[in-house]
């Protein structure tokens, strides 16, 4: 069916790594982005994807695959203050307008110490 | 950084009631949003509203849902008469639409309570 599907929860430990993946399936496509959700606050966008590849952006990387209707964030070096919700949304384009953000239900990433 | 507030952050009314949300987006923005967060789901689009406009929405907005931005002020949802399942957290977002359209400043939300 359509939608965005995502891991509800993810575990990992500080100075490591955290992968979070993200598949979807909509009529159309206009690029998918990421965003941080702490409890209670705003999202915050953090990446902005529509290539398929790797994009660097320091702390975090993220991946696209079209074909594969996929995408992970890539989350290094974990800190402590790297845990909360982390978000993937779609812009689908079956909407008219092409700038509906469908989201993902989030994962939600704990580190420990 | 740029900032949407939305006011109030927290709102009780009874069932059937009218409830306005208002949103002040980023001030050189052009496209507006909602979305419903019910606690522990996921953020559900509801509209978006551009050049005074409906340009989008999906199959929550409900016929009680309306939208407008009158004379450039807040941007607001009001929802006429209200249910239940209405309760939610209710998040404004805003995009300038130019080069940075794909990058969504988000409210911290208005949380409805219908009793």
């Amino acid at each position: 069916g359509q939608g965005v599907e995502q891991p509800a929860k993810l575990m990992s430990v500080e100075g490591t790594f955290a992968r979070v993946n993200c598949t979807y399936s909509t009529s159309g496509f206009n690029g998918l982005s990421w965003y941080q959700q702490r409890e209670g606050q705003a999202p915050v966008f953090l990446s902005y994807v529509v290539l398929d590849g790797l994009k660097d952006s320091g702390h975090f990387s993220t991946f696209l695959s079209r074909s594969n209707g996929y995408s992970y964030l890539l989350l290094t070096e974990l800190q402590i203050k790297d845990s909360a919700s982390y978000l993937c949304a779609v812009r689908d384009g079956g909407y008219q307008g092409g700038r509906a953000l469908i989201f993902g239900t989030g994962t939600t990433v704990s580190v420990s110490p | 950084g740029p900032k949407v507030l939305q006011i109030p952050s927290h709102q009780i009314i009874d069932m059937g009631q009218m409830v306005t949300l208002n949103c002040d987006p980023v001030s050189n923005h052009l496209y507006f949003y909602w979305y419903k967060q019910i606690l522990g789901q996921q953020m559900e689009f509801l509209v978006n509203f551009y050049n005074g406009k409906v340009m989008e929405k999906s199959k929550l907005f409900k016929d009680q849902f309306s939208v407008e931005r009158p004379d450039g002020s807040y941007f607001t949802l009001k929802i006429q008469p209200t249910a239940l399942e209405d309760s939610a957290v209710y998040f404004c977002a805003s995009s300038s639409g130019t080069g940075g359209h794909e990058r969504l400043f988000f409210g911290h939300g208005t949380k409805l309570s219908v009793l």
